[in-house]
């Protein structure tokens, strides 16, 4: 079983620029959640999809947007790149987010914006 | 508002010796825990995970890990380490497996 995949793996871009990250969850998961790592603040939740709605979302302003297509694979935007922005994004899958669910990491898209 | 806080950045222990790595929690609920390993250049792979139930908890690559409720901590544990455990170390918490709040990590470095 094909695990999580994120494309692209690595994005350079410029300040003021917008971006797209994709990320395929494991065949079968319908819960796809975005992270933000950085060396400074380190691992934060972005947000939550399942079943093409916004579950949940993090402190992040509304630069960052993301949605979930019938499909479960998942995209999320970043408009107006700031250099704050440069980072490694993750993206996790899990079957329903229930309790007993694990939730799968991809190998995450690093970010550089210059 | 919950937190995770892992007090050492960074630990150096000797090939074969134990291991434990320290997480603290701040959480309103009973809190669902969650240790990560993180290598150089991948995503997150989960080590283990605790509900409710038995307070010491086992996971993969030889791992536990005990809540402790009066403490609020959930410690890592490993009797002997390998040189292929150096990694970064994640705590988390959260009310469900997909909105973690996570800690700062511990970086492991094993020694020959």
């Amino acid at each position: 079983k094909a695990g999580v995949t994120q494309t692209p793996r690595y994005l350079i871009k410029t300040r003021g620029q917008q971006v797209t990250l994709s990320c395929s969850p494991i065949s079968g998961h319908r819960s796809v959640s975005w992270y933000q790592q950085t060396p400074g603040q380190g691992l934060q939740f972005l947000f939550e999809y399942f079943s093409e709605t916004q579950r949940n979302k993090g402190n992040f302003p509304g630069r960052f947007s993301g949605r979930q297509f019938s499909n479960s694979r998942s995209e999320m935007n970043v408009s107006t790149l700031e250099l704050g922005d440069s980072a490694l994004y993750l993206c996790a899958s899990s079957l329903r987010a229930g309790q007993t669910d694990t939730q799968y990491f991809g190998p995450g898209t690093r970010l550089t914006v210059l | 508002a919950q937190s995770v806080t892992q007090p050492d950045i960074h630990i150096t222990v000797s090939e074969g010796a134990s291991l434990e790595l320290r997480c603290n929690y701040s959480y309103g609920a009973t809190p669902y825990l969650f240790w990560y390993v993180q290598s150089p250049g991948q995503g997150l792979q989960l080590l283990l995970k605790y509900f409710s139930g038995d307070t010491l908890v086992q996971g993969i690559k030889g791992f536990e890990a005990e809540f402790k409720r009066s403490q609020s901590s959930f410690n890592l544990r490993k009797p002997s380490v390998h040189w292929s455990d150096a990694a970064e170390y994640f705590c988390a918490v959260g009310a469900r497996v997909s909105t973690l709040t996570f800690g700062k990590g511990t970086m492991l470095l094993v020694s020959p």
